[in-house]
Formats: C-alpha cells, sequence, structure tokens
C-alpha cells in the first residue's frame, strides 16, 4: 500500500534562517506531488505542485521554493524565513495519468513557527 | 478573482439531525470536485469525489451534490454523530493538476 513521510512535525525557526521540509511517498511511481500551506483556522493555499523530476509548477510567488530530486521526494524549502511564513504545511501525492482517480493524499504535516 | 466559499466557519448541530454544508465557486471551471475531512493537526482524508457530469454521490451517511450551473456544491451527513465533529473542506480539480480548497466549515455535533 502507499505511504506518504512527511517530517520534521515541529519547527520552530529564527526570521532569516533556511528552511527544508521534506516527504518521500512509497508504494507507487510517478505520482504528482504537492505543497500546500494552512493559515490558522484558514483552508488550504496551493504553494508548488510537480508531475515529474525536475517539473515544478509555482502557484504564489514567494521566498519559498520547491525541488524533487527523485520521483517520490519533493522537498520546500527556503533561504531566509520570514514570519509570514508560519503556518501547517502539508505535502501530499494523487495518481499520475491513468493511475487511479483524482484524489489527495496527504502526510500529517509540519506545524512551522517563524520567531 | 477566483474564490471558492464555504457556507460559514462553524455549524453546530444536534446529534442524529442531518448536516447540510455549502461550498460556493466562482471564475473556476471544475472538471470535479472532492470533499475532505480534517481533524485537528492533522492532513485532510479524502471523503468523496463528484464530476461535473453527476448531480449526486452517496457513501454511507454521505450525500454530494454539484449543481455547476449555479456553481455549488452541497455535503450532507445524515443521522449525525459526535464523531463526525471536525473540519469538512472541499475542493475543486480542474483539467490540469491542480487541486484548490475552499476557506473549510468547522462542524461540532452536539449529543
Amino acid at each position: 500500500s502507499q505511504t506518504i513521510h512527511q517530517w520534521p512535525a515541529t519547527l520552530v525557526q529564527p526570521v532569516g534562517s533556511p528552511l527544508s521540509l521534506e516527504c518521500t511517498v512509497e508504494g507507487t511511481s510517478n505520482p504528482n506531488l504537492y505543497w500546500y500551506r494552512q493559515a490558522a483556522g484558514r483552508g488550504l493555499q496551493l504553494l508548488f505542485y510537480s508531475v515529474g523530476i525536475g517539473q515544478i509548477s509555482s502557484e504564489v510567488p514567494q521566498n519559498l521554493s520547491a525541488s524533487r530530486p527523485q520521483d517520490r521526494q519533493f522537498i520546500l524549502s527556503s533561504k531566509k524565513l520570514l514570519l509570514s511564513d508560519s503556518g501547517f504545511y502539508l505535502c501530499a501525492w494523487s495518481p499520475g495519468p491513468g493511475q487511479g482517480p483524482e484524489k489527495l493524499f496527504f502526510g500529517s504535516g509540519t506545524q512551522l513557527s517563524v520567531l | 478573482s477566483q474564490k471558492i466559499e464555504q457556507n460559514s466557519e462553524a455549524l453546530n448541530i444536534q446529534e442524529g439531525k442531518t448536516a447540510t454544508l455549502t461550498c460556493n465557486y466562482t471564475n473556476y471551471s471544475p472538471a470535479y470536485l472532492q470533499w475532505y475531512r480534517q481533524d485537528p493537526g492533522r492532513g485532510p482524508v479524502f471523503l468523496l469525489l463528484i464530476r461535473e457530469n453527476e448531480k449526486e454521490k452517496r457513501k454511507e451517511r454521505l450525500k454530494v451534490t454539484f449543481d455547476t450551473t449555479l456553481k455549488q456544491s452541497l455535503f450532507h451527513i445524515t443521522a449525525s454523530q459526535p464523531a463526525d465533529s471536525a473540519t469538512y473542506l472541499c475542493a475543486l480539480g480542474e483539467t490540469g493538476n491542480q487541486f484548490y480548497f475552499g476557506t473549510g466549515t468547522s462542524l461540532t455535533v452536539i449529543p
């Protein structure tokens, strides 16, 4: 069966420090991968999605970036965090074309606090 | 601008009643619409998908309707239970690979 791992679960970082959040998926190949951010009490904002290795689409211009160095690995990064980067970050995957129904499977999330 | 709005931030209902949640959207052309459940501090969990050519979908105590003319989906939980208390999110999928989420409705079922 497919599983998604996301870490760390919580992170406290000072303003101006770098960020690296990692997400890996097991049990499937060529998944679509996503990073979402959720502010307190709000809906999910799509940040990045990827349909293949090295293919990244950005939805919101900001100081975050994403990379997909391997088929089932998705990394969210920042060189210098801002206070406004605080939030609940969720990685998700969906089956690739023709591999299954269109739905998202989410990781357990990372609660990021920038102080 | 594009918007996905859910009817209210919080909804309280009595156990055993039917909960009805609303999802309205503007400036999207979704190929399908989904509903997810999210518990505090957890990632959302997929519940139901309904396509643009479908009017209604059911799964156990859950029912979803989709009206592309009104640009609205209704999500019903019949015979609600305290365990149904959670935040419910609607999401739109267009012909690409993006999924866009609504603001969410927090449902509390009172025993």
